[in-house]
């Protein structure tokens, strides 16, 4: 079993439409989360960090279920700017040195 | 403004030749990382660098060599015993704390092609 999962993708909506995307790690001792947005032949950027609280920023809700290693990110309201490959990023340990990336859910908005 | 530097942006590279590919980043970070992607994959680490003059393995190392002289500057040099060396190289940086880990930062990648 790979160490993070996500959705395979790709997934075209249209615009307004709300989508979701899945993400599975299997190192329970995991402590940090994030989802990284890709544009194509780009460099990873944050998008945002996953809180056990869970959070939100504008449009995107990112959540964490720690006791099902699981974790979401909803984004409402799409528009063609979000169109981009998301990446889930797990972080195994303190000091930052064990993240470990999904393979990328591509998402197409739609005019 | 802080970030990260890398170059060169493209590189062409015959079979048999070595490449060094520049990284370097005026964020003050302790840690710095090279990966590699692969078209529809995701990311694999390479080696990363946790302090000056100390680096260690990741997943994919072998056919690569780094350095870390200042801890600015993590140069990664792709050898000639790297099978398949054709990817997209991501130096990435980040703050080494208590506590859990904060975000990596990307350079804007080196896209190496062998011909």
């Amino acid at each position: 079993r790979k160490e993070v999962e996500q959705d395979p993708g790709p997934f075209n909506v249209p615009e307004g439409a709300t989508v979701a995307f899945n993400c599975t790690y299997s190192n329970s001792a995991s402590q940090s989360f994030f989802w990284y947005r890709q544009d194509c032949r780009k460099e990873p950027k944050l998008l945002m960090s996953v809180y056990s609280s869970g959070n939100e920023d504008g449009r995107f809700t990112a959540q964490l279920n720690r006791a099902s290693q699981y974790i979401s990110l909803l984004i409402r309201d799409s528009k063609l700017s979000d169109s981009a490959t998301y990446l889930c990023v797990v972080n195994g340990r303190n000091y930052g040195q064990n993240f470990v990336f999904g393979p990328g859910t591509r998402l197409s908005v739609l005019p | 403004d802080g970030g990260i530097t890398q170059s060169p942006k493209y590189l062409f590279r015959k079979e048999g030749q070595n490449v060094t590919l520049s990284c370097e980043q005026n964020l003050n970070h302790d840690a710095m990382y090279w990966y590699r992607q692969d078209p529809g994959q995701g990311l694999r680490l390479i080696y990363y660098s946790q302090i000056v003059n100390d680096f260690q393995k990741g997943d994919i190392a072998e056919g690569y060599s780094v350095s870390r002289e200042k801890k600015e500057s993590f140069p990664l040099t792709v050898t000639s015993a790297q099978k398949n060396p054709t990817a997209f190289y991501l130096c990435a940086s980040s703050i080494i704390g208590q506590g859990p880990a904060g975000e990596l930062f990307f350079g804007e990648g080196s896209r190496l092609t062998v011909l």
